[in-house]
Order: structure tokens, then sequence, then C-alpha cells
């Protein structure tokens, strides 16, 4: 079993619509989780930490279940610039992240 | 925020020549660093992790004698890809952790061809 599965995609929504992604990781163990964002060809780009109490960024909202093993993020109202990859990231500590292999949004007209 | 700071941005070599890749942590120091590889839609494969003053710590099927990685300094690390051949091709990445198990700080990532 993988450290961090995402399920790669591609999702394809229409503009406006939500969108959830899933992620799940293996070690009970990680201590903390994040989203990032990677557009083709670039480096990614922390979007947003995931806390046990969830947090909400605008559009964008993260959640984290540690007894299920698995954090998600919600996108309300998609904009076309939401296309990219969606990468969860797991830190297990000493400061080791691992990724998971990414999620493709492309957002349609 | 920390910046990481990955140079160069891309680079083109013959086939059996090196490359140097050159990563930078720009506003605070680095003690570790992450080097990753990643293929045409495939995700960050982390390659090593740098440590300033040893040995650099090589992921599983990683040759060390191929990519070999120095960190002399709290903010530098660098990654030698040697004799490089057309199947080195790839985008390499590095990263620097933020302290307190906060987010990693990645540099802009190197796109290396070898023809």
């Amino acid at each position: 079993r993988k450290e961090v599965e995402q399920d790669p995609g591609p999702f394809n929504v229409p503009e406006g619509a939500t969108v959830a992604f899933n992620c799940t990781y293996s070690n009970s163990a990680s201590q903390s989780f994040f989203w990032y964002r990677q557009d083709c060809r670039k480096e990614p780009k922390l979007l947003m930490s995931v806390y046990s109490s969830g947090n909400e960024d605008g559009r964008f909202t993260a959640q984290l279940n540690r007894a299920s093993q698995y954090i998600s993020l919600l996108i309300r109202d998609s904009k076309l610039s939401d296309s990219a990859t969606y990468l969860c990231v797991v830190n297990k500590g000493y400061q080791k992240v691992t990724f998971g292999i990414g999620t493709k949004l492309q957002v349609i007209p | 925020g920390a910046v990481v700071s990955q140079h160069p941005s891309w680079v083109i070599c013959k086939s059996g020549t090196s490359v140097k890749i050159e990563c930078r942590s720009l506003d605070f120091q680095a003690t570790t660093m992450f080097w990753y590889r990643q293929f045409p839609k495939q995700s960050l494969m982390l390659m090593a992790t740098s440590n300033e003053g040893s040995k650099a710590t090589y992921e599983q099927g990683v040759e060390k004698d191929k990519f070999l990685i120095n960190h002399a300094s709290l903010t530098l690390s660098t990654l030698t890809v040697t004799s490089a051949h057309p199947e080195d091709s790839s985008f390499y990445i590095c990263s620097a952790p933020g302290q307190w198990n906060t987010e990693a700080f990645f540099g802009q990532g190197t796109r290396l061809t070898v023809v």
C-alpha cells in the first residue's frame, strides 16, 4: 500500500461546480498534512494546511479525519484558474514529507 | 515567507556530460534539503535527503554515484547528475522543510533534457 494515495483523476468539472478530493495515508503517526497545488511544469505551491478542526480559505475547505486516516479538499464555485494538479502531502515528522500522486482538476467553461 | 531558489530553471545537455543544480535557502538556514524528481504525469519522487555537513541519504533505487549531492553550507545544496543519459531527463525540484513541521518550501525546479 502506498503511503499516500490519491485518485489521479482527471476531474473535469464545469465552472461554478463544487468538487471534492480525498487522500488517504497509511502511517497513523503522521503529524501534519497539507494540500499543494502544482501547475504544469511548475513547482508545487502550498494551498493550505489541514487541521482536525477543518479549515476554510475562501472557496477552499480542507478537513482531516485521523480516525479514518484521510484528508479532503473541497473547492466551491470552481474557476477556470483552479485547473491544476492538487497534491496531498503528509509530514511524518523528522522533516520528511510524502507526496500523493496528485489529482488533476480541469475546470471547463 | 521562506524562499528557496533553484538554478538553473532549465538545462539541455549532451549525453555523457554532467549537470549541476543548485538549491539555496535565501532567508533561512536549512540543515536538511530534499531532492525530488518528477517524470511526466507522475508524482514527485524523493531521491535523497541532503544533510549539511554529512553524507546525503539516498532513497532505494537511486544511484548515489550518479546523483552526487553536496550540502556544504546551511544555505546551499547541490545535485550533480553525472554522465547524464536521456532517461535522466526529468523535472528536478529541491525543497527545504519549515520548522516545527510546517510546510515544505520548494525551489522553482529544473527541467533537465539530455540529448
